[in-house]
């Protein structure tokens, strides 16, 4: 069974860091590409960042660019996202999701809060 | 970067009733477009993939259509654990590989 376990979510103050942990079981991650998506509360869904199985390929969306990092260590089957400089807009559940070209599975997301 | 815009914000309807959900893209996006169900506080769950086929266990009462810039997503008869937020999403070579539509809220009416 595919299962994806975020953690690493919490309550930060502005201009803080966080580090998000994605733990992926069930598949052979490695042969995968991962994304991060995240979603501010009340609102719709928002692409964060993608990552190639073999780390080739980095993207990130103009709004965490900079600021972000994605990274994978397919010998822990995990992904991760190092957040920093984080601002109050960047409240939101993160996801990751498997990349089949499209989301086939989520985990059941992280909170982050960035609050003063 | 492309744009995908859904319509109508929000759908009220009737258990049984026929749902018609629209997805338009600011551009040809192909058949690169999939479709998503969000119930509150869980994960979205992939309904649909590349414009028409059923994803992994889904019913057939979800059906997709369209392509180039036009899609729709229809539910044949709506079951009451249909009533949920549904999302299109588009995929692309180029960056940013996925983008996502604003939303369509399905209530009952």
């Amino acid at each position: 069974e595919v299962q994806l376990v975020e953690s690493g979510g919490g309550l930060v103050k502005p201009g803080g860091s966080l580090r998000l942990s994605c733990a992926a079981s069930g598949f052979t991650f490695s042969s995968y590409s991962m994304n991060w998506v995240r979603q501010a509360p009340g609102k719709g869904l928002e692409w964060v960042s993608s990552i190639s199985s073999s780390s080739s390929y980095i993207y990130y969306a103009d709004s965490v660019k900079g600021r972000f990092t994605i990274s994978r260590d397919n010998a822990k089957n995990s992904l991760y996202l190092q957040m920093n400089s984080l601002r109050a807009e960047d409240t939101a559940v993160y996801y990751c999701a498997r990349d089949l070209d499209y989301g086939d599975y989520w985990g059941q997301g992280t909170l982050v809060t960035v609050s003063s | 970067e492309i744009v995908l815009t859904q319509s109508p914000a929000t759908l009220s309807l009737s258990p049984g009733e026929r749902a018609t959900l629209s997805c338009r893209a600011s551009q040809s996006v192909s058949s690169y477009l999939a479709w998503y169900q969000q119930k509150p506080g869980q994960a979205p769950r992939l309904l649909i993939y590349d414009a028409s086929n059923r994803a992994t266990g889904i019913p057939a009462r979800f059906s997709g259509s369209g392509s180039g810039t036009d899609f729709t997503l229809t539910i044949s008869s709506l079951e009451p654990e249909d009533f949920a937020v549904y999302y299109c999403q588009q995929r692309s070579n180029w960056p940013p590989p996925w983008t996502f539509g604003q939303g369509t809220k399905v209530e009952i009416k």
